[in-house]
């Protein structure tokens, strides 16, 4: 079946401009992350989503990063007056978030790049 | 905040060796740690997840360990081929049991 998709694969904007990254994750997962991969580096969590709300946003790095999942479905991540650090490779995982086990599946990025 | 290290950050064997890569966690209270593969430029694929209550997982040639006490997990490859070749991350979450916290991986490179 269908993996979790992300688009765009590459985005380049200039510093202040605002950005929507789309993850659509796998069929009848409940459970969507966010997670943010810088070079060298591990992703780090940003925002978790059960079903259309936020369960946990904590990571997100300050009020300049929003995500939406109006559905329960389809998720957007949205950046307001990008800023050169905010150059990364976004990541998004579906889940289908049992009791016990909660393997995440990933897309492939979105590598966002800020000049 | 949990914290997972792994150790080596880089490692380089010859074809057909059997090896072990190393992952650590500060906050024993996990629900699930999970092994992925990365290849550059690419997502990440999950290879195995271990449960709290379990103490290992196998697929194939892989079988990875997990000792909850000492904050501890391992990822043995046996027979290595150089389609292995990749960075591995270990994850692992924290009781409050959604994010993953990654560490920033093991950068394996196997020669013919």
């Amino acid at each position: 079946g269908a993996g979790v998709s992300q688009t765009p694969s590459n985005k380049v904007t200039e510093k202040g401009k605002y950005v929507e990254l789309r993850c659509d994750p796998i069929s009848g997962h409940t459970a969507l992350y966010w997670y943010r991969q810088s070079l060298g580096q591990g992703p780090e969590f940003l925002i978790y989503f059960q079903g259309t709300g936020a369960a946990d946003d904590s990571g997100l790095p300050n009020d300049r990063f929003f995500a939406v999942r109006p559905e329960g479905s389809v998720s957007t991540l949205k950046i307001q007056r990008t800023e050169r650090g905010d150059s990364a490779v976004y990541l998004c995982a579906s889940s289908t978030r049992t009791s016990g086990t909660d393997t995440q599946y990933f897309g492939p990025g979105t590598r966002l790049t800020v000049l | 905040k949990q914290e997972v290290t792994q150790i080596p950050a880089a490692l380089s064997v010859p074809e057909g060796e059997n090896l072990v890569l190393n992952c650590s966690f500060t906050d024993s209270a996990i629900y699930n740690l999970q092994w992925f593969r990365q290849d550059p430029g690419k997502g990440l694929t999950s290879l195995l997840l271990i449960q709290s209550s379990q103490r290992e997982q196998t697929s194939g040639r892989l079988n990875a360990s997990l000792d909850k006490s000492s904050g501890r997990s391992t990822l043995y490859i046996a027979a290595s081929q150089p389609g292995d070749s990749a960075t591995y991350l270990c994850a692992a979450d924290s009781n409050s049991g959604y994010a993953l916290n990654f560490g920033k991986g093991t950068s394996l490179l196997v020669t013919p």
